[in-house]
C-alpha cells in the first residue's frame, strides 16, 4: 500500500536558525498537505498543494511540491520558539488512500 | 471558529472494560474521521465515513472496535475489550467532503481523546 515517510525524524535547531523537512511517497500523489501539531495539542491544517512543482509561502515558512508528485519539503526560515511542534505531510494517491507521515519533531532552542 | 467537539479528552480504564468517545464534527461536514495516534507517530486513519455510510473501515480491529454515524453528524467509536497496546490519542477530524475532482480536502481535528488502559 501508499507509504509517507518523513526526515529527519527529530531536529533541533538553534532560534533564528533554518529547518527544513522532507516528505516523500511511494505513489504519485494528487495532493500533499501539511500539518502542524504543538506539544500536547491535535494536528493544525497549515497548507495544501496541488500542481507539480507547486510552491506556496506563508510568511517564514515554503511549501513545496515535487515535479513528480511524489515528494515535498517545509522550510521555516530564522526559527522562532512558536515554531515548536511536529510537522506532518499527508497526501492521497487519486481517491484511493490518505496517509500521514510519521512527522519531523522540531525543537527551537531559545 | 467552528470546532470538532470529542468527549471525553482523558480516558483511564482497565483492560477488558469497554470504552467508548464521541464526537461531533463541524456543521455541514459530510466526512468523518476517527484515527489513533501513538506517541511520536502519525495519525492511522482507523474509519471514515461520508454521511452516515463507512467509506474505508480497513484499518479497524473490527474484532473489537466498531464505530458508527447513526444520523450522519455526530459519531461513537468503542472499543470493547480494551487491551493495553489499546493506548494511545484517538482524533477525530471531519471535512466538507472526502475528496473534490480528485483532490483530498483539509481536515479539521478535534482536541482527541488519551486513553490509558490499565
Amino acid at each position: 500500500g501508499q507509504q509517507v515517510m518523513q526526515i529527519p525524524q527529530y531536529q533541533h535547531v538553534q532560534e533564528g536558525e533554518d529547518f527544513t523537512t522532507y516528505c516523500n511517497s511511494s505513489t504519485t500523489l494528487s495532493n500533499i498537505q501539511w500539518y502542524k501539531q504543538r506539544p500536547g495539542g491535535h494536528p493544525v491544517f497549515l497548507i495544501q498543494l496541488v500542481k507539480s512543482g507547486e510552491v506556496k509561502k506563508q510568511k517564514r515558512l515554503t511549501f513545496q511540491f515535487g515535479e513528480a508528485k511524489k515528494n515535498s519539503s517545509l522550510h521555516i526560515t530564522a526559527t522562532q520558539t512558536t515554531d515548536v511542534g511536529t510537522y506532518f505531510c499527508a497526501g492521497g494517491d487519486y481517491g484511493q488512500n490518505f496517509v500521514f507521515g510519521p512527522g519531523t519533531r522540531l525543537s527551537v532552542l531559545p | 471558529e467552528a470546532e470538532v467537539a470529542q468527549s471525553p479528552r482523558y480516558k483511564i480504564t482497565e483492560k477488558s472494560q469497554a470504552v467508548a468517545f464521541w464526537c461531533d464534527p463541524i456543521s455541514g461536514h459530510a466526512t468523518l474521521y476517527w484515527y489513533r495516534q501513538i506517541l511520536g507517530q502519525g495519525p492511522e486513519l482507523l474509519v471514515q465515513f461520508q454521511d452516515e455510510s463507512v467509506v474505508d473501515d480497513s484499518q479497524l480491529p473490527k474484532d473489537r472496535f466498531s464505530a458508527e454515524r447513526l444520523k450522519g453528524v455526530d459519531s461513537t467509536l468503542k472499543i470493547q475489550p480494551a487491551e493495553l497496546g489499546d493506548s494511545a490519542m484517538y482524533l477525530c477530524a471531519s471535512s466538507l467532503a472526502w475528496v473534490s475532482s480528485g483532490i483530498y480536502n483539509e481536515q479539521f481535528f478535534g482536541p482527541g481523546t488519551r486513553l490509558t488502559v490499565l
